[in-house]
């Protein structure tokens, strides 16, 4: 495996249930991210992580619980969710999180390929 | 608050057309990428800039960086229809803490 993987794909779930969104590094990257992207919107940042520590959480509702055990895993955990949260879920990871945080040139992302979540 | 806007929003031209998209802010960055993203895909990197004035070529795609490092634009020559898709533009702050802020992209469509 290489690059951001990202499980499920596709995810339907009921306003009541709880799920989980995974996501898995494999380029040594000390950060990783959630982004939702919802259509006709720009990419949305939720939270980051540097070094398995959240440095950010973009006023993102409770019902958004995410975890970071190491480096290389991020989840997104998911409760008592709204239809308006359907969208698309992406995981990204860079080698910072952001300018200033060690490492020299310049920072990129590299995006997983997404986990489309519809909420019923 | 830092903000890229982009133009034009959609676009849709014939295969062998030239276009240009542009990226605009009024804030200083320290890199922008452009990334061109595929339905029910990750967006996928294709050139970082750093440098103020940078001219960065890949294939028949051409990208500069303004001198203030706070525009870019992306011109791509005899468009493709794999050339279809969602760009969008990404600039990393220019001061510490400062992370990345995305445009809200440009769709195009290149028609065979």
């Amino acid at each position: 495996e290489t690059g951001v993987t990202q499980t499920p794909r596709h995810l339907v779930m009921g306003m009541t249930n709880k799920k989980s969104l995974k996501c898995e590094q494999h380029l040594g990257h000390n950060a990783m991210y959630w982004y939702k992207q919802s259509a006709k919107k720009p990419l949305e940042l939720m939270f980051v992580y540097n070094f398995k520590e959240q440095t950010e959480n973009n006023s993102v509702p409770s019902r958004f619980s995410p975890e970071c055990p190491n480096s290389s895993h991020l989840f997104l955990h998911l409760h008592t969710l709204q239809p308006e949260d359907s969208a698309l879920y992406l995981c990204a990871s860079s080698q910072r999180a952001h300018r200033g945080a060690g490492g020299s040139g310049a920072n990129v992302l590299t995006f997983g390929a997404g986990s489309r979540l519809t909420v019923l | 608050t830092q903000l890229l806007e982009q133009s034009p929003q959609f676009l849709s031209i014939q295969e062998g057309e030239n276009l240009t998209v542009y990226c605009n802010s009024s804030s200083v960055f320290s890199s922008l990428q452009w990334y061109r993203q595929e339905p029910g895909e990750g967006p996928v990197l294709l050139v970082t800039v750093v440098t103020g004035g940078e001219v960065k070529k890949l294939k028949r795609l051409t990208f500069q960086f303004g001198d203030a490092r706070k525009d870019s634009s992306l011109h791509i020559t005899a468009a493709q229809p794999g050339d279809t898709g969602l760009y969008l533009c990404a600039g990393e702050g220019d001061n510490y803490g400062q992370n990345f802020v995305f445009g809200p992209g440009t769709r195009l469509s290149v028609l065979p």
